[in-house]
């Protein structure tokens, strides 16, 4: 079962402008996490959030958190071509026990030249 | 090696013919993950490992697929009496491992099964 939920599914733009996809998740976590996927390739890990984090920046990329919605937020600044693929969320569902890491269904972002 | 190494990256088979797909992981990390994607879709957990230990298996989809990691290292899913239904990359990764719950996942390239 997917515990994330992206949001939109699929995101066209044009290149220069921002891209923000969102990702809901159910239960509580430790934190979350964001990968990229180009067409058919193996996923890219991106960034990791913590918990007790609100914000994480890393390059033209910005992440926040927000545990009392159970969501999160990825901005892609100044778009390029070479951002196009698949972007996931994804958690580790509870607190303790299990470490499966469960990916949501993605965004697909085209950023047209 | 230098990446999570998937084997064979392509595999054709005949409907009730048992697979067996490999994963080498990276060098010395500890936690080793087995997904299925559709295309189109997130990767979609089967089972993950620390050491050789086998962790939660709460994600494979039957009695017919299982997963071992016996010296700890390199991992091979086995889907006995293939079906249709088994069709999809199946992609490896591997986490260095240390504080639960963190760290990322480094993904191997997969393997594509089509069941004819």
């Amino acid at each position: 079962s997917q515990q994330g939920e992206e949001d939109p599914q699929a995101l066209s733009i044009q290149e220069g402008e921002n891209a923000t996809m969102n990702c809901s998740y159910k239960t509580s976590i430790n934190n979350l996490q964001w990968y990229r996927q180009n067409s058919g390739r193996g996923l890219v890990h991106l960034i990791l959030i913590r918990s007790n984090e609100r914000e994480k920046h890393s390059g033209r990329l910005r992440v926040t958190l927000d545990t009392s919605k159970k969501s999160s937020s990825l901005l892609i600044t100044a778009s390029r071509a070479a951002d196009t693929a698949s972007y996931f969320c994804a958690t580790v569902p509870g607190k303790g026990g299990s470490e499966k890491l469960v990916f949501g269904k993605g965004t697909k972002l085209t950023v047209n030249p | 090696g230098a990446g999570v190494s998937q084997s064979p990256r392509y595999k054709v088979t005949k409907r009730g013919q048992d697979v067996a797909l490999r994963c080498d992981p990276i060098s010395g990390h500890v936690s080793l993950y087995w997904y299925r994607q559709a295309l189109g879709q997130g990767p979609e957990f089967l089972t993950y490992f620390n050491y050789e230990a086998q962790q939660d298996k709460s994600g494979l989809p039957n009695d017919r697929f299982s997963a071992e990691r016996p010296e700890g290292s390199i991992s091979t899913l086995t889907i006995q009496r293939t079906e249709q239904r088994d069709s999809a990359m199946y992609r490896c990764a591997s986490r260095a491992g240390g504080h639960p719950n963190t760290g990322e996942l480094f993904f191997g390239e997969g393997s594509r099964l089509t069941v004819l």
